[in-house]
């Protein structure tokens, strides 16, 4: 069965960075765009941005551009996410979730497996 | 930046019908995807391209969308149906870029 399942909870300080790891097991990982979502304590759902696994590539929201880089592992089947230059602001819980492409359609996707999220906390 | 428009929060007794709302402007040409979130899980998708939903989703969960705005319905909500509910979507760069909306506290009670 399909697993993401991501490393443990985080402490940082101000101006660190931080890597949180993602684990897939239960099918092939370089068929799926992985994507990262983070949620602030009692805030929304914000999308970060995906690696294609496959390639490396990467394409990361506007707000994160320059500040988020997206990894991965092909052999062992591991996608990453560094955050840099935190901030408390970035106390977060940190989701990495699976894409399924719609089949016949461009750009259009969902979300079908998602990992168990990892908090990262962010103080002085 | 694209954006994606949701109240913040629904109430309605256990067996009404409640009805969350997402607008955006790439509406018309994107799917809206829509995630439960209960409190301290990761969200689960409840419904894919605008009305299809997944399997082991009950069938009170149905979506549609018209123009700009995108539609969850919870037809006979029930008390486990009390989450936050996100709509997702993707601007039309092509570039696979998303967005969720702000999410709709819904309040079974």
């Amino acid at each position: 069965q399909v697993q993401l399942v991501q490393s443990g909870a985080e402490v940082k300080k101000p101006g660190a960075s931080v890597k949180v790891s993602c684990k897939a097991s239960g099918y092939t990982f370089t068929g799926y765009y992985m994507h990262w979502v983070r949620q602030a304590p009692g805030q929304g759902l914000e999308w970060m941005g995906w690696i294609n696994p496959n390639s490396g590539g990467t394409n990361y929201a506007q707000k994160f551009q320059g500040w988020v880089t997206m990894t991965r592992d092909t052999s062992i089947s591991t996608a990453y996410m560094e955050l840099s230059r935190l901030r408390s602001d970035d106390t977060a819980v940190y989701y990495c979730a699976r894409e399924r492409a719609v089949v016949g359609a461009t750009a259009e996707y969902y979300f079908d497996y998602w990992g168990q999220g990892t908090l990262v906390t962010v103080s002085s | 930046s694209y954006e994606l428009t949701q109240p913040p929060s629904v109430s309605v007794s256990p067996g009404q019908t409640a009805r969350i709302t997402c607008s955006g402007d790439a509406l018309p040409k994107k799917y809206a995807y829509w995630y439960q979130q209960k409190s301290g899980q990761a969200p689960v998708l409840v419904i894919y391209e605008d009305s299809k939903r997944p399997s082991g989703i009950p069938e009170r969960f149905s979506g549609s969308s018209s123009g700009t705005m995108a539609t969850l319905t919870i037809s006979g909500a029930q008390v486990e149906d009390e989450a936050d509910y996100y709509c997702y979507s993707t601007d039309s760069s092509g570039n696979h870029t998303g967005v969720f909306g702000g999410g709709t506290k819904l309040t079974v009670l």
